[in-house]
């Protein structure tokens, strides 16, 4: 079954410290994995995709086929990055427009 | 551009009762996906619509249904509602056969 798993719902790092958001996917074929991110009375919207490769607000994210892993990481945290952070994935056995997405990590940054 | 643009921003309604969830995409997109959000929980993908048809279903009940119009708008529609279905509805645009990228800010359902 096609599943994201994001182990941590809360975590808590204090500002300039490096932070890792745990993301492990189960999927048949071969998915594309995205991070998305909520601010404080903000939309949802993508944070990153894997195939982009891009670094976005200082946040990577490299997928690990081997471990079906997606960490995303950030080396020095700031306290605007205290937001709902959620990965997601689709893929060609689910349709890529259907995404599905784990429940969601919420980043706390301690000033 | 105004983005994706969803109304009402907060809807309060009584078990038993019916509810209608507006969409409007981002312009140039043809493809319209809904999604609840439990509290709590990630988004879960309920239907999306393209060329005013469903063209794919989640795991939602028939009392789930939806509608797109020709300038790709979307109505979300849901019949005799439960207290489970409070949660926040997200309405996402996209081209055909991509990811959606763009979320609308979404409507806050509750029932009572």
């Amino acid at each position: 079954a096609q599943r994201v798993t994001q182990p941590e719902k809360l975590l808590s790092v204090f500002k300039g410290a490096p932070v890792e958001l745990k993301c492990n996917y189960s999927y048949s074929g071969s998915p594309e994995l995205f991070w998305y991110v909520q601010y404080s009375r903000q939309r949802l919207q993508l944070l990153l995709r894997h195939i982009s490769r891009e670094s976005i607000k200082g946040f990577t994210a490299d997928l690990n086929k081997g471990e079906t892993s997606f960490h995303l990481k950030k080396p020095f945290a700031q306290e605007e990055d205290s937001a709902m952070y959620y990965c997601a994935l689709s893929g060609a056995e689910t349709s890529y427009d259907k995404v599905i997405f784990g429940p969601g990590t919420s980043l706390s940054v301690i000033p | 551009d105004a983005g994706v643009t969803q109304s009402p921003t907060h809807l309060i309604k009584t078990r038993g009762q019916q509810v209608t969830l507006r969409c409007s995409p981002k312009s140039g997109h043809d493809t319209v996906s809904w999604y609840q959000q439990a509290l709590g929980q990630g988004p879960q993908f309920i239907f999306q619509y393209y060329e005013e048809e469903e063209r794919q279903r989640g795991n939602f009940p028939d009392r789930f249904s939806g509608h797109q119009f020709p300038n790709y708008s979307s109505e979300l529609n849901v019949n005799a509602l439960l207290l489970g279905d409070s949660a926040l509805y997200l309405c996402a645009s996209s081209l055909v056969g991509e990811s959606p990228l763009h979320f609308g800010n979404g409507t806050r359902l509750t029932v009572t």
